[in-house]
């Protein structure tokens, strides 16, 4: 099956500080999706990005399928941003969505 | 927004007993899904249903699995005697149709003793 990859698998910073998440993919997808999972395990999605670049206030996203990876990149941190990232990928319409293994992001003041 | 909702949000129950993890999709989504993530581990997929029957499964989803969605709204998990090794976050999701995002619900934290 389809391999996720995330790097760095762990990420501390202080507060303020910019970072780049990434992930890569094994084989051409047709979905990905970038999610947050805080402290409670809720998984937030941030972004549905199969392609191209997105931004979400201070977050953004970029999905460069031909290569097949994804970066995401949060500026300014602050301590509501600790938690887990995770990058999930459908390798074929109508299938699961696959995890990657995740970055943990602790984020202090 | 709309909401993927489920219940209960923590349970604990004894070993060799059934659980049954109750989950509410999107109004109007068509696909359904239910993954488990293990204290510390990445989320994992166990089972899609779409269209009144299950469309994918992974090797995880054994014989002590069933899904089933036993009226217009609820989605539910059975695991009919559950082991040590079952307990996990389990996340029931939802889509509106191919191609578009997957929505979580914020999981039940099951416990087996």
């Amino acid at each position: 099956g389809i391999q996720v990859e995330q790097s760095p698998p762990d990420l501390i910073l202080q507060e303020g500080a910019n970072s780049t998440l990434r992930c890569n993919f094994s084989d051409s997808v047709n979905n990905l999706q970038w999610f947050h999972q805080n402290p409670w395990g809720q998984l937030i999605n941030l972004f549905y990005i199969p392609s191209g670049t997105k931004q979400n206030g201070r977050l953004s996203a970029t999905t460069v399928a031909t290569e097949r990876y994804s970066l995401l990149y949060i500026s300014s941190s602050q301590t509501t941003d600790s938690g887990v990232y995770f990058c999930a990928v459908v390798k074929q319409a109508g299938t699961a969505l696959i995890f990657g293994k995740g970055t943990t992001l602790s984020v202090s003041s | 927004e709309p909401e993927v909702t489920q219940t209960p949000s923590h349970q604990v129950t004894q070993m060799g007993q059934e659980v049954i993890l109750r989950c509410v999709p999107i109004s109007n989504h068509l696909y359904f899904y239910w993954y488990r993530q293990i204290l510390g581990q990445k989320v994992e997929f166990l089972v899609s249903f779409y269209n009144n029957e299950i469309s994918e499964k992974s090797e995880i989803f054994d014989d002590q699995f069933s899904v089933e969605r036993p009226d217009g709204s609820n989605f539910t998990l059975k695991i009919r005697s559950t082991k040590l090794e079952d307990s996990a976050m389990y996340f029931c999701a939802s889509i509106q149709g191919i191609g578009s995002p997957l929505h979580f619900g914020n999981g039940t934290r099951l416990t087996v003793t």
